[in-house]
Formats: structure tokens, C-alpha cells, sequence
């Protein structure tokens, strides 16, 4: 078990680029979350998919978010046109399907738009 | 909407001093709850979690009882190490589709 994993780790990017994250989840767990927490905050809900069909999308994830699972293993969460507004950490988290079972966090991508 | 509410930080202690956070929630239905820790560098991680009323996690000598009457589940340590300083952050679940709703965090440092 290695655990989540997420990268990059860090992104630098200039306003109005686009960039993409990937997240390896823990090969058996077939729910998979993406989170974004900024500065003195607690992470928020983005969306969410178990296998490879996505649930249920926050109304913080805007038209230029899009989140992929294409095969029910990693996952790619895309910015078209990114705003400073979009700095933040970018959180993954998978769990088995179930009642009560834990979410596995990975590190994170930080994000700076500049 | 389901929300978290813990007690503002920064939190300062010596080592072996008593850590109580608070916690309190707004949730529709019965949610579990949970404590997250975020050690310095690293990912977050699962401390303790309860699942009904009444219920108390425990974990590294942290515990937490879900109090539904007060709709709380704050955290204490009774003696703390230096080790112990991170943020912590209370959430809760949503039986109904799994999401987790967080607190804001708390930054607790303790001092040798």
C-alpha cells in the first residue's frame, strides 16, 4: 500500500494557462475525492467519483474545472484559464465503498498562479 | 447544509498540559464525525472517528465523544508532547453520499 499519491507537488503557472493535476489512488479503493484548501481553511468538497462515473460536483468547481477518473484508477482534475483566485492546494482522497470507511489524503498539489 | 465549527487557533501548551478543541457541527440526518491531523510537511490523516450518539474515538491518547444533544465532538489530550504539534481539523461525513465538510483547523504548538 503506498498510499495516495499527487503531482506535481508544487505548480507554478501564469494567469490564463492552463494546468492539470493527476492522483493515484490506493489501487483498491474505488471512490476518489478531490478537495482544494486555501490559506487558515479547512479543505472544501470538489467533486467526487466512484470508479469512474463522477457523482456529484461542487458549485465551487467551475465551467473551467473538469475532473476525469477514465478507467476507475487515477484521476486528472484540469484549470483552463487560470485565475489567481485558483491558488490553493489541491487535495485527493480515496476510500473503499462502504459505510464509515476512512478517507487516505494525499499530500497535495500547490498551486500558484501568478 | 451540514457545517463545522471548531475553536480558533493558534493553541500554545507546554509539554504535559491538557488540550482540549472544540467542535461543533450542523448536519441533517446522523453524520459521523472525525478528527484529521495535518502534521508539518505531511498529508492529512485520520486521528479518530465516531460513527452514533454517544460514541467516543480514540487514538494516541487523543479522544473525542460525539454528543449529539450538544451536536459536539470536541478533542482532548490529557498531556501533550511536542510530537502532538499540527493542525487538527474536525469534519463530518455524510452518510449519504461520503464528502466530508471540515472545520477550518487549529494550530496547536507545544513547547518542551
Amino acid at each position: 500500500d503506498t498510499g495516495v499519491s499527487q503531482d506535481p507537488r508544487h505548480k507554478i503557472t501564469k494567469r490564463g494557462q492552463n494546468v492539470t493535476f493527476r492522483c493515484d489512488p490506493i489501487s483498491e479503493h474505488n471512490r476518489l475525492y478531490w478537495y482544494r484548501q486555501t490559506l487558515g481553511q479547512g479543505p472544501e468538497f470538489l467533486t467526487y467519483f466512484q470508479n469512474e462515473a463522477q457523482l456529484e460536483k461542487s458549485r465551487l468547481l467551475s465551467d473551467r474545472f473538469s475532473a476525469e477518473r477514465p478507467k476507475g484508477s487515477f484521476s486528472t482534475l484540469e484549470i483552463q484559464r487560470t485565475e489567481q483566485g485558483d491558488s490553493a492546494m489541491y487535495l485527493c482522497a480515496s476510500s473503499r465503498q462502504g459505510m464509515n470507511t476512512e478517507a487516505f489524503f494525499g499530500q497535495g498539489t500547490r498551486l500558484t498562479v501568478v | 447544509g451540514n457545517s463545522v465549527t471548531q475553536m480558533e487557533g493558534p493553541v500554545t501548551l507546554s509539554e504535559e498540559a491538557f488540550l482540549t478543541i472544540n467542535c461543533t457541527y450542523t448536519a441533517t440526518g446522523y453524520p459521523s464525525l472525525f478528527w484529521y491531523v495535518q502534521y508539518p510537511g505531511e498529508g492529512l490523516q485520520l486521528l479518530l472517528k465516531a460513527t452514533k450518539a454517544d460514541d467516543k474515538g480514540s487514538n494516541k491518547g487523543f479522544e473525542a465523544t460525539y454528543r449529539k444533544e450538544t451536536t459536539s465532538f470536541h478533542l482532548e489530550k490529557g498531556s501533550v508532547q511536542v510530537s502532538d504539534s499540527a493542525v487538527y481539523f474536525c469534519a463530518l461525513s455524510d452518510l449519504r453520499d461520503y464528502k466530508l465538510s471540515f472545520g477550518a483547523g487549529t494550530t496547536v504548538t507545544v513547547r518542551a
